[in-house]
């Protein structure tokens, strides 16, 4: 079974530039999170959707950063701007339900300078 | 907001010896997790526990689930250079909820 893409790996930008990572979950797994994992630390929640409806996204700044799953399968994450400290590992994981094991993709390194 | 402390924060051991980390909250967590993280890749889950006190071992890897339920510790025993890694605890606060809150991690250095 195909595990969870993510794409780019790696990007590189520029401050108040902006991006989107994007990412394709296991195939049949409703839930998909996104996470922001800063170095040295452990991976945050900041979205997380059921099918295509957002769950939590509490965490979320929605003043730069946004999340889409339009049609309950893929999901796009998009900063704009980006600042300093968005650099960070973006994972994003899927599980069957809501409850169930998460499986994470590889992740896409992002560096703002 | 809900927090773990995971400790040691580094360990630098032998190849062979038996390994030892724990992860505390402040608050109950009603599911506990634990996930070793490779360079560039995402975490992987190695055992999960669901009930207090539960006991569970994956190979050489053992997890316990603390009664209390705000902790919980990962052995691993006879370690190997593939143990290398990042090892986060992770938790649940509510029965169905989803949500993971993450420790910030123990990084595992063996030398051979």
């Amino acid at each position: 079974e195909a595990g969870v893409a993510q794409s780019p790996r790696y990007k590189i930008i520029e401050k108040r530039q902006s991006v989107a990572f994007w990412c394709n979950p296991i195939s049949g797994h409703a839930t998909l999170y996104w996470y922001q994992q800063i170095l040295g630390q452990g991976p945050k929640l900041l979205i997380q959707f059921q099918n295509n409806g957002v769950v939590d996204d509490s965490q979320l700044p929605k003043d730069r950063f946004s999340a889409e799953r339009l049609k309950g399968v893929d999901s796009t994450l998009k900063i704009q701007p980006a600042k300093l400290e968005d650099s960070a590992v973006y994972l994003c994981a899927s599980s069957l339900e809501d409850y169930t094991e998460q499986f994470f993709g590889p992740g896409t390194r992002l560096t703002v300078l | 907001g809900q927090q773990l402390n995971q400790s040691p924060q580094s360990m630098f051991i032998q190849e062979g010896e038996d390994v030892s980390m724990n992860c505390t909250s402040s608050s109950i967590f009603n599911t506990w997790l634990w996930y070793k993280q490779d360079p560039g890749e995402g975490p992987v889950l190695l055992i999960a526990l669901y009930k207090a006190g539960e006991l569970t071992s994956n190979g050489r890897l053992t997890a316990q689930f603390g009664i209390t339920r705000k902790d919980s510790f990962l052995n691993i025993s006879a370690s190997i250079p593939s143990d290398v890694g990042i090892y986060f605890c992770a938790g649940q606060p509510g029965r169905g909820a989803q949500k993971l809150v993450f420790g910030q991690g123990t990084r595992l250095t063996i030398n051979p």
